[in-house]
């Protein structure tokens, strides 16, 4: 079955330092796989995703992250974080099919 | 010109009524999606349609009905409302069906039942 792991519930990160949100998954077949960003009492916001190609893939708000195969790992990062940064981050993955799977979530904190 | 869009925002009601929930995007998407979020902000899928055609439907009680008049429109009907129905309901699209798309989620829809 396919499934996604955000082994952390919250990240706390002081502003200009850099931040890295975990994410590891399990899946039959390649894995398309997705960050999304959630302000409070918003809906979600992509960030970036993984295809093919590339393992670094850049995305919004100065955000990247690696794929890694043997691993399989997809985690979040960003040089310096802001403290407009804090909000709560989903990893997501499809594979073999249509259903997006979502992680439990990070809720990430930056303190100024 | 907001991309998705979901009315109601809030709705509070009893236990035992119907309610609706309307979801509209802007996007031109082939695909649709209605998820529901718990108070621990886990996110399921429960329905998904493309090109009007219903594609997914989770394990979810038959008291939700989704309905989708046209390719701009996911509407979700639930009936004889429950406590644990209460959650924030979000809508999304997507271009198509494809696993390689992003989706666009609404704003929204925060129901609780008393």
């Amino acid at each position: 079955a396919q499934s996604v792991a955000q082994p952390e519930d919250q990240v706390n990160v002081a502003e200009g330092n850099p931040l890295t949100v975990k994410c590891t998954y399990s899946v039959s077949g390649n894995p398309y796989l997705f960050w999304y960003v959630q302000y409070p009492n918003r809906g979600l916001q992509f960030l970036l995703k993984y295809i093919t190609g590339d393992n670094l893939v850049k995305g919004s708000y100065g955000f990247e992250a690696e794929f890694n195969k043997s691993q399989t790992s997809f985690h979040l990062k960003k040089p310096s974080a802001l403290v407009s940064d804090s909000a709560l981050y989903f990893c997501a993955v499809i594979a073999g099919g249509f259903k997006t799977i979502f992680g439990a979530g990070t809720r990430l904190f930056v303190k100024a | 010109d907001t991309a998705v869009s979901q009315t109601p925002k809030y709705l509070v009601t009893q236990m035992g009524n119907d309610k609706s929930i309307k979801c509209e995007q802007n996007l031109g998407h082939d695909t649709m999606y209605w998820y529901k979020q718990d108070s621990k902000k886990f996110l399921k899928i429960m329905f998904s349609y493309n090109n009007k055609e219903l594609i997914i439907n989770e394990t979810v009680p038959n008291r939700f009905s989704p309905k989708s008049p046209d390719k701009a429109h996911l509407n979700l009907h639930i009936n004889s409302l429950e406590l644990g129905d209460s959650a924030v309901y979000f809508c999304a699209s997507s271009p198509g069906l494809a696993g390689t798309y992003e989706q666009y989620f609404g704003p929204g829809t925060r129901l609780t039942v008393t």
